[in-house]
């Protein structure tokens, strides 16, 4: 089954706590995103990266880092969480390419709960 | 500024009639535009979209129709069913390929299918 998947779904933790969520996909798509959802304000991206050593910061970067070393795979980590990063995080995945509509196709969501 | 402006954060409409939701954009450089769905605890979903170069388009129940002129979509649902019931999100990219980067959203209408 084609599908994007996060790990964890639910994480509670506090303040300076380095933390890391995961994120695969099994569609061999070249282009991944994060997310966040915060109510009122819709979805923000964090970070994209267009293929694998390609990352670039999305309208909110501030307090994420990212890596992708393998194509299927892409982390969110924080270093340092505080509490204005509680949120729910989406992962997305599209194929890319100028052939291909822009059409994400988005994990279960991660929600972070920073104490 | 907030460039994907979705001005309605709730409707409420009833079932089997017409729900219909809009979605205003800033961005002139803007050139396809998408909808996804949202059901709670699960990634939004993609519903349908449109490219520039037309007007309108339709899968189904659902049809979305583009006023370049006045940066207006909306999206049309008929007839509108309880499984409609479900966050909305409009989105709007410079590209119809281009992958990660392109994706701009709004905040959301939550559309209640009442019986």
């Amino acid at each position: 089954e084609a599908q994007v998947t996060q790990n964890p779904r639910y994480l509670i933790t506090v303040t300076g706590k380095k933390l890391t969520v995961t994120c695969s996909q099994n569609m061999n798509h070249e282009y991944m995103s994060w997310y966040r959802q915060d109510p009122g304000l819709g979805l923000r991206q964090i970070y994209y990266s267009m293929n694998v050593e390609v990352t670039d910061k999305g309208d909110v970067p501030e307090g994420y880092k990212v890596s992708r070393k393998e194509k299927r795979n892409f982390p969110l980590i924080l270093e340092s969480p505080s509490p204005n990063q509680t949120s729910l995080y989406f992962c997305a995945s599209t194929p890319g390419g100028w052939t291909s509509p822009n059409e994400q196709f988005f994990g279960p969501g991660t929600r972070l709960t920073v104490l | 500024d907030q460039q994907v402006k979705q001005n309605s954060p709730s409707l409420s409409v009833q079932e089997g009639r017409i729900s219909i939701l809009n979605c205003d954009y800033t961005n002139s450089m803007f050139d396809y535009f998408l909808w996804y769905k949202k059901y709670p605890a699960e990634g939004p979903t993609f519903l349908i979209s449109i490219s520039s170069i037309k007007d309108k388009n339709e899968d189904g129940r659902f049809t979305v129709f583009l006023n370049k002129s006045a940066k207006h979509l909306s999206l049309h649902i008929v007839p509108s069913q309880p499984g409609d019931s479900a966050v909305y999100f409009c989105a709007a990219s410079e590209y119809s390929g281009g992958g990660a980067d392109g994706l701009t959203f709004g905040k959301g209408t939550h559309l209640i299918i009442q019986p």
